[in-house]
């Protein structure tokens, strides 16, 4: 099992651009996430989902989009990339409800110039 | 509202000397609590949950609800220990359907040989 995955591993964008960036996992959760890591101020979270058809808003997600179609995809879009939104992206999943441990993918480090 | 608080951005310790990661927290109801790690290139992982009261690679954290600490300790740090270590809470959303972490700043440790 492959268990949580991202891609791509790399972006750069130009300010103004819109993106996706995919996460899937097979590990049958209902519940995933999309965090950001910047340096000093930890991960926070962008969106959230509790299953398919369902997702909610994080600590910080103005700028970004998500939807759920299934359960096994949770994809995050930017719709106008800006520098600030440089940043690694971590896609995270939990069992039900999301008690418990989370699985993180790998990341994706985007960079908007 | 509820917060985690990592004290120390960077610790440094040399090989065989114990070492503590202070991690307070602010929550108003009943805590769950995690230490998650990142070594150099890899993804997040769990390292332990202060509902399973286990050790793990050496580390152990006890839950202090008196002083909201979750200290993770090991009384005598390896060099392969060196990562980024990240106090996390886990805290019902407001609709009551499901659980969110919140992520500390997190503390970069480096055990120098």
């Amino acid at each position: 099992n492959a268990g949580v995955t991202q891609t791509p591993k790399f972006q750069v964008l130009k300010t103004g651009q819109s993106m996706t960036l995919q996460c899937a996992q097979d590990m049958n959760h209902e519940y995933m996430s999309w965090y950001r890591q910047d340096p000093g101020m930890g991960l926070r979270l962008i969106h959230y989902s509790v299953g398919a058809g369902i997702t909610d808003q994080g600590e910080v997600p103005n700028g970004y989009n998500v939807s759920r179609s299934t359960t096994e995809d949770f994809p995050l879009r930017l719709l106008s990339a800006a520098p600030s939104q440089t940043s690694v992206y971590f896609c995270a999943t939990n069992r039900a409800g999301g008690y418990g441990e989370q699985f993180f993918g790998p990341g994706t480090r985007l960079t908007v110039l | 509202a509820q917060r985690v608080t990592q004290p120390e951005k960077l610790l440094s310790v040399f090989k065989g000397a114990p070492v503590e990661l202070k991690c307070n927290y602010s929550y108003s109801g009943s805590p769950e609590l995690f230490w998650y790690v990142q070594y150099s290139r890899q993804r997040l992982q769990l390292l332990l949950r202060h509902i399973s009261r286990e050790s793990i690679k050496g580390f152990t954290a006890d839950l202090n609800k008196g002083e909201t600490s979750f200290h993770l300790k090991k009384p005598f740090a390896q060099e392969e220990d060196s990562a980024m270590y990240y106090c996390a809470l886990s805290q019902i959303i407001s609709s009551g359907s499901a659980r969110q972490l919140t992520f500390g700043s997190g503390t970069q440790l480096t055990v120098l040989p």
